[in-house]
């Protein structure tokens, strides 16, 4: 069985700027959420997707969305990059009918 | 919003000895309590879970012990390793229209020392 996988690993973008990240979910699974993680803080919850739609969302910004694709991978995309965004980007994957959710590796942001 | 509230903040523990973290949660909708495990550079791995149907669940060298009158669920790790150095953070799920998330704490870090 494949777990959660994420590219890039690590990312360094320029303020203003726009960054994507992907995320291919764990076989058997229809749903990623994904979670935002700061320096020394838990993962705050983004946003989630069921059937390619965002079914559940945090308190961020318009500026972060994002995409599920009928192989139920996942994008995350953020515009207008500022410094606060510098952070851990953690995907985890699902199945709506369940709680537990399997995390991947992650992606280490920098806004410089 | 829900809150999840974790404690203590770092632990340090010699090797053998018993690790213990708390948490404590608000309201919830269902019943699902995880602990995930995270080292650095890593992403957080489930490390276990209970369902409040039961005060307590072990597996291997961690047990949960859930007090649900009192809202509050603790982490257990017997003989402690070095190994088991990393952040644990508890989480309770938080169920909206259509979907559910979850809520964690903000980690405990431990270190066990040789």
């Amino acid at each position: 069985e494949t777990g959660v996988t994420q590219s890039p690993t690590h990312l360094i973008k320029t303020r203003g700027q726009q960054v994507t990240l992907r995320c291919s979910s764990q076989s058997g699974h229809n749903t990623v959420s994904w979670y935002q993680q700061a320096l020394g803080q838990g993962p705050q919850f983004i946003f989630q997707y069921y059937r390619e739609e965002e079914n559940g969302r945090g308190n961020f910004p318009p500026r972060f969305s994002g995409l599920q694709f009928p192989n139920y991978s996942s994008e995350l995309n953020v515009n207008a990059l500022e410094l606060d965004d510098s952070a851990l980007y953690l995907c985890a994957s699902s199945n709506i009918l369940y709680e537990t959710q399997y995390f991947g590796p992650g992606t280490r942001l920098t806004v410089t | 919003q829900q809150q999840v509230k974790q404690s203590p903040q770092s632990l340090i523990v010699q090797k053998g000895g018993i690790s213990i973290i708390n948490c404590a949660y608000e309201n919830t909708a269902f019943d699902y309590f995880p602990w995930y495990q995270q080292f650095p550079g890593k992403g957080p791995a489930l490390l276990i879970a209970i369902r409040p149907d039961v005060s307590e669940k072990k597996e291997g060298r961690f047990t949960i012990s859930f007090n649900k009158s009192a809202k509050q669920f603790s982490l257990h790790i017997m003989d402690s390793q070095p190994g088991d150095s990393a952040t644990y953070f508890c989480a309770a799920p938080r169920f909206y229209s259509g979907y559910s998330t979850l809520t964690f704490g903000k980690g405990t870090m431990l270190l066990v020392s040789p």
